[in-house]
């Protein structure tokens, strides 16, 4: 059953501290992305990732989250230091191909927590 | 500046009724449109799937309608369950370009 796996699920951190969200896309899936869910904003774009390459970063606080995939079954956000303003579910989706049939699938998120 | 609107924010309906979600867009220049179901507390679950040329795409009791002419899209529940309650996003992809999502309808269907 194929899925995308995001980890950890939930995340208690103190205002400064470093954060490390890890995302496993579908195996096959060529495009990942990284989302942000509050009440307030909904889902947001915070970057996005083709064949490995970041196509946009610039839904991210460039001074304090950066993103990575360091290989194609890894897609890593960091945010460094964080704030209580961090505080959000943070969603992995990954999809497959360029043209308009690209259908995204999402992981479970983690839902991080800044005091 | 492409925007997705869900209306309404909130539904309520007993058990059996027939429903409709609505979701618009202000660019029409679209590739597809794709509906979401999430779970409180949990992750997006894809619904169905729309390209910009086809008019509407079914799955068991859902049934979802583009007009991309007029920027708009509905998601038709039949008969509808305590089951189906959950939030319903619409989300628009314009362009080889990432989705553009709405806020959501929150759907909770009373037994």
């Amino acid at each position: 059953d194929a899925r995308v796996t995001q980890t950890p699920r939930h995340k208690v951190t103190e205002m400064g501290q470093e954060v490390t969200m890890r995302c496993q896309p579908i195996l096959g899936h060529n495009t990942v992305f990284w989302y942000r869910q509050t009440m307030m904003q909904g889902l947001e774009l915070l970057a996005y990732f083709r064949n490995r390459a970041p196509l946009d970063d610039s839904g991210m606080p460039k001074d304090r989250f950066s993103a990575e995939m360091p290989d194609a079954t890894l897609a890593t956000l960091k945010i460094q230091p964080s704030e209580p303003r961090d505080s959000a579910v943070y969603f992995c989706a990954s999809g497959f191909g360029q043209g308009s049939y690209n259908e995204q699938f999402f992981g479970p998120g983690t839902r991080l927590t800044v005091l | 500046k492409q925007e997705v609107t869900q209306i309404p924010a909130a539904l309520s309906v007993p058990e059996g009724e027939n429903l409709v979600l609505n979701c618009s867009f202000t660019d029409s220049a679209i590739y597809n449109l794709q509906w979401f179901r999430q779970d409180p507390g949990k992750g997006l679950t894809s619904l169905l799937l729309i390209q910009s040329s086809q008019r509407e795409q079914t799955s068991g009791r859902l049934n979802a309608s583009l007009d991309k002419s007029s920027g708009r899209s509905t998601l038709y529940i039949a008969a509808s369950q305590p089951g189906d309650s959950a939030t319903y996003l619409c989300a628009v992809r314009p362009g080889n370009t990432p989705l553009v999502f709405g806020k959501g309808t929150r759907l909770s269907v009373i037994a």
